[in-house]
């Protein structure tokens, strides 16, 4: 149990879909973090959020859309992906934004865009 | 932008073997991480280094950040089955925490 939960697990979509990601945190942090893992690739910082508020957002197409209502969820909306969009999609939480305040992360959500 | 890049890729090894790796970056870090990823789950933090020279153990795990800046090791002593999985790397100079960069990773299997 990482404390960092994200649904669903897997997920396919076509290339016309609208889908969500979610990500929940029980850890108290106040930031949170989307990240694209590809294979042999470094992970891709995606968004972050800190306290609710949108503090980086890393050139990604507009296809992504990331959302937090509050400092324990982060949802990331997609809608007319391509498949290079298939990934695993981390989402992660931290005490704060600080260099000594490690990142915790989900199990993540395998998305495959068919 | 910077890169780290992660020696060997992947690795076989025979249990009760020790375990090296490193990771090379091409500017100076301030903070070098060590996480590890098992099949079908995120990265989680292993070893977290601060000091150029500094030398930090977490049981069989022994990581060193690199005298110049610019590069880290981490050890594993006495594999066991449950060490397979995805080591990554990761480090910054400065800023938040945003600004992490991570390694491609070193794949370790192990052998009975």
């Amino acid at each position: 149990e990482t404390g960092v939960t994200q649904t669903p697990r897997h997920l396919v979509m076509g290339m016309t879909n609208k889908k969500s990601l979610k990500c929940e945190q029980h850890l108290g942090h106040n930031a949170m973090y989307w990240y694209k893992q590809s294979a042999k690739k470094p992970l891709e910082l995606m968004f972050v959020y800190s306290l609710e508020e949108r503090v980086e957002n890393n050139s990604v197409p507009s296809r992504f859309s990331p959302e937090c209502p509050n400092s324990s969820h982060l949802f990331l909306h997609l809608h007319t992906l391509q498949p290079e969009d298939s990934a695993l999609y981390l989402c992660a939480s931290s005490q704060d934004m600080g260099v000594r305040s490690p990142l915790h992360f989900g199990n993540g959500t395998r998305l495959t865009v068919t | 932008g910077q890169q780290l890049n992660q020696s060997p890729q992947s690795m076989f090894i025979q249990e009760g073997e020790d375990v090296s790796m490193n990771c090379t970056s091409s500017s100076i870090f301030n903070t070098w991480l060590w996480y590890k990823q098992d099949p079908g789950e995120g990265p989680v933090l292993l070893i977290a280094l601060y000091k150029a020279g500094e030398l930090t153990s977490n049981g069989r795990l022994t990581a060193q950040f690199g005298i110049t800046r610019k590069d880290s090791f981490l050890n594993i002593s006495a594999s066991i089955p449950s060490d397979v999985g995805i080591y990554f790397c990761a480090g910054f100079l400065t800023g938040t925490a945003s600004k992490l960069t991570f390694g491609t990773g070193t794949r370790l299997q192990v052998t009975l």
